[in-house]
């Protein structure tokens, strides 16, 4: 079946860029979207059809899919960032989700 | 504004049932696809189900098929997860979540606005 691989953790110190990769089969195939989940929060939509920001996302939110892996660039990392981040994609008509990746803003 | 709130989530007992219900406003709820997303304690999150906007089209997760069925009633705005022979490792927070572009359910539809949740826990 159709898994999507992320780190568990990736940590960036304020201010610099950080890098968060979702590996999957084929993934550049697909469509890929990224949530922004904070504790004790609902998950947010920060990207979508893998480079698209809803409005109201910053701009240092951007993201690439290419090939097997769909990463996540934030640049100029806030320590509002800090967040737990889940990629997603589709399997036909079956959503995935990454396991998510913990952002420590150090 | 839109605004998703879920409802029926509470204790049940192992082998049993519960239903929950997500209310939408804020959008014209019959032209957009709705799904369920689940996420248990201190763990990731976990697709369920989507279902189209006319409520013809289900769609679930291998793990909850035959377990979990899914429907709307579009004149209250209201989408339900029918949830039975419940296991220990159903325990989890249910999100509601609607789709951005239609009513049909669409590979690579994003999930654009997330409820807060309610929670289920399956234990006797």
């Amino acid at each position: 079946s159709f898994e999507l691989i992320q780190p568990p953790s990736v940590s960036v110190s304020p201010g610099q860029t950080a890098s968060i990769t979702c590996s999957g089969e084929k993934l550049e195939n697909k469509y890929a979207c990224w949530f922004q989940q904070k504790p004790g929060q609902s998950p947010v939509l920060v990207i979508y059809q893998d480079t698209r920001r809803p409005s109201g996302i910053p701009e240092r939110f951007s993201a690439s899919n290419s090939g097997n892996t769909a990463t996540l660039t934030i640049s100029g990392t806030q320590a509002m960032d800090e967040a737990d981040y889940y990629c997603q994609s589709w399997d036909i008509s079956t959503a995935v989700f990454g396991g998510g990746t913990r952002l420590t803003v150090l | 504004e839109v605004q998703l709130l879920e409802s029926g989530g509470g204790l049940v007992q192992p082998g049993g049932s519960l239903r929950l219900s997500c209310v939408g406003t804020g959008f014209t709820f019959k032209n957009h696809a709705m799904t369920w997303v689940r996420q248990a304690p201190g763990k990731g999150l976990e697709w369920v189900s989507g279902i189209s906007g006319n409520g013809i089209g289900t769609y679930f997760a291998d793990s909850m098929k035959g377990r979990f069925t899914m429907s709307r009633d579009n004149s209250k705005n209201t989408v339900f997860l029918h949830m039975s022979s419940l296991r220990a490792e159903d325990t989890a927070t249910y999100y509601c979540a609607k789709t951005s572009w239609g009513s049909g359910w669409a590979n690579g539809d994003p999930f654009d606005r997330w409820g807060q949740g309610t929670l289920v826990t399956v234990s006797s």
